[in-house]
């Protein structure tokens, strides 16, 4: 079974400083990753994700994270933050094949930025 | 551009109460799931469909049951609500798996009283 742990349930920063958002999984196989974020009074929508190959992967809005087998992490990064990035991201893991369908969520970090 | 739709946005039941929650898709997805969200647990998976005619269990199957009623329809069914019911429903899809992005609906608000 699969499991993951976002540690921090609400980072504050101020606009324009960067942000890590941490993320670690469990798993006796190997895994799919993914960060989904969830705007206020919205469905999820998914961030990025880690599937396989290079292990740093981005998104078109800056956002990036990186796998580390390892440490079994999967840390959110933006080096700098919008108002518009305010928002809660979860964490997000599946078993790693194809025809995987159970999709496992962290319980999720609020992200809120300050002026 | 429907995407993934549930309906209702917010319904108020009385413990005990019968409902079925609605989703549909219009993207030709195989995969489908129910998620309930509740305040620091994030996204908890009820139930989810593989694929037409089939559903399996996910991490808090208890208390509900579901129905693939073909490709497009996944629906979830509280037979006697309580309580601990009380939360925001997500239906998802997905194109074939979880290696494939889900999509998700914009969620139904259930509160139990």
């Amino acid at each position: 079974a699969q499991s993951v742990t976002q540690l921090d349930s609400q980072v504050p920063v101020f606009e324009e400083a960067p942000v890590e958002l941490r993320c670690n999984y469990s798993s006796s196989v190997s895994v799919y990753l993914f960060w989904y974020v969830q705007y206020p009074n919205q469905g999820l929508q998914l961030l990025l994700k880690y599937l396989s190959g290079s292990t740093l992967v981005e998104s078109i809005n800056g956002f990036e994270a990186e796998f580390n087998k390892s440490q079994t992490s999967f840390h959110l990064r933006k080096p700098s933050v919008h108002i518009s990035d305010t928002a809660e991201y979860f964490c997000a893991v599946s078993p790693g094949y194809s025809s995987a369908s159970k999709i496992i969520f962290g319980s999720g970090t609020r992200l809120s930025i300050r002026p | 551009n429907a995407g993934v739709t549930q309906t209702p946005k917010f319904q108020v039941l009385k413990t005990g109460q019968s409902m079925t929650l609605q989703c549909a898709q219009d993207m030709n997805h195989n995969s489908m799931y129910w998620y309930r969200q509740d305040p620091g647990m994030g996204l908890r998976l009820i139930y989810y469909s593989a694929s037409e005619g089939t559903t399996d269990k996910g991490e808090v199957p208890n208390g509900y049951n579901v129905s693939r009623l073909n490709k497009r329809e996944f629906s979830l069914r509280l037979e006697s609500a309580a309580p601990s019911q009380t939360s925001v429903y997500f239906c998802a899809s997905s194109r074939e798996g979880a290696a494939t992005e889900a999509f998700f609906g914009q969620g139904t608000r259930l509160t139990v009283v």
